[in-house]
């Protein structure tokens, strides 16, 4: 099963792009990367998700290296609202109907500021 | 609306005394999962089911259990409570084929004396 690793936290002034990786070093030939996003009392809300290469969307954008070892998700001119913490998932096979165990990464909580 | 709800969304109780967290969701999902959140551990996956009456460990099992008799439903039951069962806890579905892409509730906020 295919454990994550990610910043405990990250710092940013709004306006700026911000970049967070994921290393998930046993990656399962079938894992899909997905990124989701917390805020505070609240679950957590789907972002972004790929496979490999590049998969951008209205929010982020998600990078993808050959090797599929760790995957960066791209935040474009981060405003305060994107203060948040931001949790790497893989695993989760899709479009093959079979079930999953999912594993969370301890997520990075990313501060956003003037 | 399309949503995943569930109740109570905060419990106190006391060690022992057997309690279930209700899940349900409106989206014909055939993915079910529940997850725990603490401080520090981020969320770590209670039990899933993919179908009616087909359900699996997740990483932390044990001292749940959870049951599927109908699709929008997935409980969580605690038989036993203990202390270190006070967390926050969230039921999650998803479509089959896409079960990464899963949609959660508000969390349920459990604490266990």
């Amino acid at each position: 099963l295919a454990k994550t690793t990610q910043p405990i936290s990250m710092d940013s002034y709004e306006g700026q792009e911000v970049n967070i990786t994921c290393s998930h070093n046993n990656i399962a030939t079938n894992d899909y990367i997905t990124w989701y996003q917390q805020f505070p009392s609240q679950g957590p809300r789907f972002i972004i998700q790929g496979y490999k290469t590049k998969v951008t969307n209205e929010v982020a954008s998600l990078f993808i290296p050959a090797d599929r070892k760790s995957s960066t998700l791209s935040l474009p001119r981060v405003s305060l609202s994107d203060t948040a913490v931001y949790y790497c998932l893989v695993g989760a096979p899709v479009n093959t109907g079979t079930a999953s165990k999912l594993t969370f990464g301890t997520g990075t909580r990313l501060q956003v500021t003037l | 609306e399309a949503q995943v709800t569930q109740n109570p969304r905060y419990l106190i109780t006391v060690t022992g005394k057997k309690l279930t967290v209700t899940c349900s969701q409106n989206m014909n999902h055939e993915y079910m999962s529940w997850y725990r959140q603490d401080p520090g551990l981020g969320l770590r996956q209670i039990y899933y089911s993919m179908n009616v009456e087909v359900t699996d460990k997740g990483d932390v099992p044990e001292g749940y259990k959870v049951s599927r008799k109908e699709k929008r439903n997935f409980p969580l039951i605690l038989e036993s409570p203990s202390p270190n069962q006070t967390s926050l806890y969230f039921c999650a579905s998803s479509p089959r084929g896409r079960v990464g892409t899963q949609y959660f509730g508000p969390g349920t906020r459990l604490l266990v004396l």
